[in-house]
């Protein structure tokens, strides 16, 4: 079956700890992306790479970091300085269209 | 700055009448449109689009309309179903933006029995 994984599903953390979120896809797409989504606001873009070896930041890239080695992965890591990390991580990708498919999220809670 | 902006957090609709999605948006480089469905806790599922080229996109009950002019579109759903029941974001994309969009603050959408 094709499609985009997210694990862990759920995420505690404690504060001022690291922790990275994973993302993997095997549609063969090129383009893959971040979101955070917060309780009554839209999707907010964090991170893309629309192709290995190379990413952008999006809007709200403060405290975060990502790297792309490999097609199928592009894992977010929230950093020490995102101060407000608790909310919920979406991943996507798309082949270069418009359409992007998502991964079923991982929620991020700080202790 | 919220380049897209659905000014109706909720809409309660009773199930087979049509329930109506708003969406604006401000940046006038926008030229494809997208509108997506999100249960709780899960990922948000694609449901149609519409090119800036086309006034209106039809899939089954989903229909899209575009009004350039206005910079608005909406999402019609006809008949409603109780399944409908979900959070429906709209996305906005820019030729030569890479591809990424720029959402709405969605629209919760309750279909009663």
């Amino acid at each position: 079956d094709g499609g985009i994984t997210q694990s862990p599903k759920y995420l505690f953390r404690k504060e001022g700890q690291n922790v990275t979120l994973s993302c993997e896809q095997n549609l063969n797409h090129d383009a893959m992306y971040w979101y955070r989504q917060d309780p009554g606001q839209g999707l907010r873009l964090i991170y893309y790479s629309q192709i290995v070896n190379d990413f952008q930041k999006g809007d709200i890239a403060e405290g975060y970091s990502v790297s792309r080695e490999k097609k199928e992965s592009f894992p977010l890591t929230v950093t020490s300085a995102q101060k407000n990390p608790t909310a919920f991580y979406l991943c996507a990708s798309t082949l270069g269209g418009d359409e992007q498919f998502f991964g079923p999220g991982t929620r991020l809670t700080v202790l | 700055d919220q380049q897209v902006k659905q000014n109706s957090p909720s809409l309660s609709v009773q199930e087979g009448r049509i329930s109506i999605l708003n969406c604006d948006y401000t940046n006038s480089m926008f030229d494809y449109f997208l509108w997506y469905k999100k249960y709780p806790a899960e990922g948000p599922t694609f449901l149609i689009s519409i090119s800036s080229i086309k006034d209106k996109n039809e899939d089954g009950r989903f229909t899209v309309f575009l009004n350039k002019s206005a910079k608005h579109l909406s999402l019609h759903i006809v008949p409603s179903q109780p399944g409908d029941s979900a959070v429906y974001f709209c996305a906005a994309s820019a030729t030569g933006g890479g591809n990424k969009l720029t959402f709405g603050t969605g629209t919760q959408l309750k279909v009663e029995l």
